[in-house]
C-alpha cells in the first residue's frame, strides 16, 4: 500500500461554492499531481507541482488552482462550482517531476456538486 | 495535445486465458507508459511501466511490449485469475510528467 493520503473522502457542495482538497505525498517524493476522473472515464490532468511551484498544467480553467507547502503536501482548490466538477480527485506522488518516474495515486476525494 | 485511445473497452475471458488489452497515442515525445488497475471503489494502482528506450516487459504473468514506431503498446495478462477482474488504464507521459490516460478497460475474468 503506497503512502500518499486524502482529505476527505467525501465531500458535498452546491453550484457556485468553493472547495479545497488536501493531498500528502509519499515520504521521499517532492511532486504532485491533480487528477479529475469523472465516472467510467480515465484520469484527466490538472495540474503538476513541484518544489512547490507549479509544474505543468491540463485542460481546465484558472478556477482550478492549487499549492504546494515545504512538506511537499498539496491543496487543490475550485472556485464558482459547477455541476459537471462532480467527480473523484486524484492526487498521485512521485520522486522527481520527469515524465518516466512512477506516481502513485492517494484514495481520492469523491466530490458531488448539487 | 497527447491523445491515447485504448481497446476494448470491455474484455470478458475465462479463468486460465489470456487478455490482451491495446493502447495508442499520438505524441512522440512521450517516453513513459504506465498501465494502472483500478478496482471499484479504490485508487489507481500502478501494476506494470514501460519506457521509450525499452521494447519489452515482462513481471510474472504481466507484459507490455511498446512499438514506437507505430506509437503503440500492448498489456498482456496471462494465465488469468478472478483476482484479475477490474478496470486496467494505460497512460502516455513525457518531460513535464503530465500524464494522459486513456478511458480503461473493464476486464471479467468468470471462473
Amino acid at each position: 500500500e503506497t503512502g500518499v493520503t486524502q482529505s476527505p473522502t467525501h465531500l458535498i457542495k452546491t453550484r457556485g461554492q468553493q472547495v479545497t482538497l488536501r493531498c500528502s505525498s509519499q515520504s521521499g517524493h517532492n511532486t504532485v499531481s491533480w487528477y479529475q476522473q469523472a465516472l467510467g472515464q480515465g484520469p484527466q490532468f490538472i495540474f503538476q507541482y513541484y518544489r512547490e511551484e507549479e509544474n505543468g498544467r491540463g485542460n481546465f480553467p484558472p478556477r482550478f488552482s492549487g499549492l504546494q507547502f515545504p512538506n511537499y503536501s498539496s491543496e487543490l482548490n475550485v472556485n464558482a462550482l459547477e455541476l459537471d466538477d462532480s467527480a473523484l480527485y486524484l492526487c498521485a506522488s512521485s520522486g522527481a517531476s520527469g515524465g518516466d518516474t512512477p506516481q502513485y495515486f492517494g484514495p481520492g476525494t469523491r466530490l458531488t456538486v448539487l | 495535445g497527447e491523445n491515447v485511445e485504448q481497446h476494448p473497452s470491455t474484455l470478458s475471458v475465462q479463468e486460465g486465458d489470456s487478455a490482451v488489452i491495446k493502447c495508442t497515442y499520438s505524441d512522440s515525445a512521450s517516453n513513459y507508459f504506465p498501465w494502472y488497475k483500478q478496482e471499484l471503489g479504490k485508487r489507481p494502482q500502478l501494476i506494470i511501466d514501460i519506457r521509450s528506450n525499452v521494447g519489452e516487459k515482462k513481471d510474472q504473468r504481466i507484459a507490455v511490449t511498446l512499438n514506437k514506431t507505430a506509437k503503440h503498446f500492448s498489456l498482456h495478462i496471462t494465465e488469468t485469475q478472478p483476482e484479475d477482474s477490474a478496470v486496467y488504464f494505460c497512460a502516455a507521459s513525457k518531460g513535464a510528467g503530465k500524464s494522459t490516460f486513456g478511458d480503461g478497460t473493464t476486464l471479467t475474468v468468470k471462473p
